[in-house]
């Protein structure tokens, strides 16, 4: 089966940094992604992480170790628009969601 | 641009009444997938497509069905709603190669009601 857990909720400040942590055990694996979704919208992908070690991408990181079953998603310079909820997802034949960290970003 | 179009957006049904959602991808991905979200949970898939092959999730209920005429159309056939059965229904597409599936891209969702 998959277990795939992150933080229900995290509240940060504009202009800040806020990482996002994912867990997982999963009877497969081929990568993890991360995915924004605004209310009543698409996810939209962020990043994805197969090999271990930190991407970067522009405001957006993601990290993961497999050999611990963790990966992190570290939003900087937080902006107002990046409130949203970020679903950590293992890939194998499926994505297989977390239910998604939900950020919210205050003045 | 290449991209994942589901119709309609939004859409009303009556509970039991047939519905049909449609996906339609311009990306020639060889795997579509249905997800079903409900809201504040994360996106559950119900089956994907690998070309014409048809791959159900095991707990999937008997009331969804799916159809792919051609590599780009998918379509989610709701036999009977019920109103457990409203929620966003997410069309995704993906490239399978070399055994391995690569990312997903989404379409915009259909939500659906049920009266």
């Amino acid at each position: 089966g998959q277990n795939i857990d992150q933080p229900t909720e995290m509240t940060a400040t504009e202009g800040a940094i806020v990482q996002i942590n994912c867990t997982y055990q999963t009877s497969g694996f081929n990568g993890l992604f991360w995915y924004q979704q605004h209310a009543g919208e698409a996810p939209t992908f962020l990043s994805y992480n197969v090999l271990d070690g930190l991407e970067e991408k522009g405001r957006f990181s993601s990290f993961l170790s497999r050999s611990k079953g963790y990966s992190y998603l570290l939003l900087k310079e937080l902006q107002m628009k990046d409130s949203a909820s970020y679903l950590c997802a293992v890939n194998d034949y499926k994505l297989s969601f977390g239910a998604g960290t939900t950020v919210t970003v205050r003045a | 641009d290449a991209m994942v179009i589901q119709n309609p957006r939004y859409q009303v049904t009556q509970f039991g009444k047939p519905v049909t959602l449609s996906c339609s991808q311009t990306l020639n991905h060889n795997v579509m997938y249905w997800y079903q979200q409900k809201s504040s949970q994360a996106p559950k898939l119900l089956f994907h497509y690998y070309d014409k092959d048809f791959n159900n999730e095991a707990d999937t209920p008997d009331n969804f069905q799916s159809r792919r005429p051609n590599t780009s159309f998918c379509f989610l056939d709701i036999r009977s709603p019920g109103l457990g059965d409203a929620a966003m229904y997410l069309c995704a597409t993906s490239v399978l190669t070399s055994g391995h599936y690569n990312e997903q891209f989404f379409g915009p969702g259909t939500r659906l009601t049920v009266l």
